[in-house]
């Protein structure tokens, strides 16, 4: 199985920041990287996918980047709508697998 | 628009089963294949089963195989995930998603739906 790890596992922002999310496939995943943000009590909700391409709708302050096994996920100018917790999930191979979770909460 | 609004789900004890259904609309449905991806409760994401837009394929996580069984019915836009021998550490919330194949993402996603296991 293919384990996906993120960093930091939380952070502290505050509006207007920049944030960066990492993560790292246990092997090779080519571009088959997707990113989400999950708000409490909600769904998940698809940001970004194949690595670097915006899911349609989704605010162009969203960025994703990497190949291979490290990917990152950037966040510029944080707005109060982007405290949540973001996952990376790995659709190269199954099982498919989902990173542990990155909670960004305010500062 | 799309919309895929879970049902079937409650509490049930260690060894009982339970049947989710997904309700699909705004979409053609055979186009598409489905997964079933489940959160339990404080916990992270995990993928639990696909199904192939025909039907004919189907995947699990290995903790579930065996013991969960993913189908569809592309006539009524419908898709379950019958779970028989349930532990405690089944209990999440579930959640239907729609990819485009196995390797794309998940685009969409139901509400949720709770199941408990416990005695």
């Amino acid at each position: 199985d293919i384990q996906m790890t993120q960093s930091p596992s939380s952070l502290s922002a505050s509006v207007g920041d920049r944030v960066t999310i990492t993560c790292r496939a246990s092997q090779i995943i080519s571009g088959y990287l997707n990113w989400y943000q999950q708000r409490p009590e909600k769904a998940p909700k698809l940001l970004i996918y194949a690595a670097s391409t915006l899911q349609s709708g989704v605010p162009a302050r969203f960025s994703g980047s990497g190949s291979g096994t490290d990917f990152t996920l950037t966040i510029t100018n944080l707005q109060p709508d982007d405290f949540a917790t973001y996952y990376c999930q790995q659709s190269y191979s199954a099982p498919l697998t989902f990173g542990g979770g990155t909670k960004v909460e305010t500062k | 628009q799309v919309q895929l609004v879970e049902s079937g789900g409650g509490l049930v004890k260690p060894g009982g089963s339970l049947k989710l259904s997904c309700a699909a609309s705004g979409f053609i449905f055979s186009d598409y294949y489905m997964s079933w991806v489940r959160q339990a409760p404080g916990k992270g994401l995990e993928w639990v089963s696909y199904i192939s837009s025909s039907g004919s394929y189907t995947n699990y996580v290995a903790s579930v195989m065996g013991r969960f069984t993913i189908s569809r019915d592309n006539a009524r836009n419908s898709l379950f995930l019958q779970m028989t021998s349930l532990r405690a550490e089944d209990t999440a919330v579930y959640y239907c998603a729609r990819d485009y194949s196995s390797s794309s993402p998940f685009d969409y996603w139901g509400q949720g739906i709770l199941v408990t296991v416990s005695s």
